[in-house]
């Protein structure tokens, strides 16, 4: 149990367009979805909190107008990328709370991004 | 401000030898876990400690937790090329927000 999907793995984009990756919880329900980048040989950075049912929460220096954040169901949340640029181009991963007694949080395989 | 370092960031060590990982943190979580991850994967959930004093071990890696010194260990024991991979910790944040952070991570080669 505790498996979580993303789709796409990997996805390359032309400059200044969207890319919309999707995060689901495939066999519990997860009020609350996380959403990470990371960098070549670097840590996990937290962009933001997902929320279903209300407005996402993003971390500082995090452009919520261009990483926009949907978790309209308990199985599902969305992030888009709009008008991607080269910088934009990273891996994304997210992940699901389940068990509110334990905190923990379950990964996804993560999302390639690559902007030309 | 809340941090989670790990040491050492690199290591690299002959197979057959033993290791630790050390993971301290300026939280106050009472909880900590350990993750792996291979090169172009996600992570990979190794380890959930719960409370002071967990030990948990699952083939040649063990890992335990002192809350009281905010110290977890990660041991490696006789080392094997398959276990060549970056390792994280993560504890939670004390906000009550549910958020992680995540320890600099340590990346191991296993040196056949």
């Amino acid at each position: 149990g505790a498996v979580v999907s993303q789709h796409p793995s990997r996805v390359i984009c032309k400059s200044g367009t969207s890319v919309k990756i999707e995060c689901r919880s495939l066999d519990f329900q997860a009020t609350t979805m996380f959403w990470y980048r990371q960098f070549p040989k670097q840590s996990l950075m937290l962009m933001a909190t997902s929320n279903e049912g209300s407005k996402a929460t993003y971390e500082q220096g995090v452009e919520k107008d261009k990483f926009l954040i949907n978790h309209a169901s308990l199985t599902l949340s969305t992030l888009t990328v709009t008008s991607a640029h080269p910088e934009d181009s990273s891996f994304y991963i997210c992940s699901a709370r389940r068990d509110p007694a334990y905190n923990e949080q379950f990964f996804g395989p993560g999302t390639r991004l690559t902007v030309l | 401000e809340l941090k989670v370092e790990q040491n050492p960031l690199f290591l690299s060590m002959q197979e057959g030898k033993n290791y630790t990982i050390y993971c301290n943190y300026s939280t106050t979580s009472d909880r900590l876990y350990w993750y792996r991850q291979d090169p172009g994967k996600s992570l990979e959930s190794l380890f959930v400690l719960l409370s002071n004093g967990a030990v948990k071990q699952e083939g040649r890696l063990m890992a335990s937790l002192d809350t009281k010194a905010r110290l977890s260990t990660l041991h490696i024991t006789a080392a094997v090329h398959d276990l060549s991979a970056t390792y994280f910790c993560a504890v939670d944040s004390d906000s009550g927000t549910y958020k992680y952070i995540f320890g600099t991570g340590t990346r191991l080669k296993v040196l056949a």
